[in-house]
């Protein structure tokens, strides 16, 4: 079975200051990686995926993920976030051999001007 | 590309009542997904749909819950006999392909309150 963890249940930071949210997985088989990302009153979208090859992934709205094997981590980063990043992150995983989708918790950034 | 829509967004109901979730997906989207999501938790996987058939459902799921997606198209998800402890967002999805790893594009949720 496949469990995902999240951190940091809250992160403020201040507008244009970096970001990292931890997500650390546990799993037997091998797995697929994910961050999503839901706005206030929006459903959840795909910020980026890792399946496989260079362990560094960028998405959208300028975020990045790399993948660390020897740690279970899928840490999701930015270099300088906006008060539009301002949302809750959730990490998810599945294992290369089924369809069903582990979420974590959610880690809730808050962007402060 | 309409996106994913959900019906209704908000549906209010007494201990022991019936309910009825629809989601619409993209269009010709094979894959559908229901996922229940409960405050400051992750969306925990239901049930999923590949065309008309279900291939898999979650031991969360009682015999209380029934999901259907008669013609590939819409699914819909029923609670019977509701309880309070169903109270939750409903989240739908679904992907164009059969990769585990096709993006999968969520709906708005339904939230359910069982008073």
């Amino acid at each position: 079975a496949q469990s995902v963890t999240q951190l940091d249940s809250q992160v403020p930071v201040f507008e244009e200051a970096p970001v990292e949210l931890r997500c650390n997985y546990s799993s037997s088989v091998s797995v697929y990686l994910f961050w999503y990302v839901q706005y206030p009153n929006q459903g959840l979208q795909l910020l980026l995926k890792y399946l496989s090859g260079s362990t560094l992934v960028k998405g959208i709205n300028g975020f990045e993920a790399e993948f660390n094997k020897s740690q279970t981590s899928f840490h999701l980063r930015k270099p300088s976030v906006h008060i539009s990043d301002t949302a809750e992150y959730f990490c998810a995983v599945i294992n290369t051999g089924g369809f069903k989708t582990i979420f974590g918790a959610g880690t809730r950034l808050f962007v402060k001007a | 590309d309409t996106g994913v829509s959900q019906d209704p967004r908000h549906k209010i109901t007494k201990r022991g009542q019936n309910v009825t979730f629809r989601c619409d997906p993209i269009s010709e989207h094979n894959r559908l997904y229901w996922y229940r999501q409960t405050l400051g938790q992750g969306p925990e996987f239901l049930t999923y749909f590949q065309n008309e058939a279900q291939l898999e459902k979650s031991r969360l799921l009682s015999d209380r819950f029934s999901a259907e997606r008669p013609k590939g198209s819409f699914s819909t998800l029923e609670i019977q006999r509701t309880e309070q402890g169903d109270s939750a967002m409903y989240l739908c999805a679904s992907s164009p392909q059969v990769l585990p790893t096709d993006t999968q594009y969520f709906g708005p949720g339904t939230r359910l309150t069982v008073l």
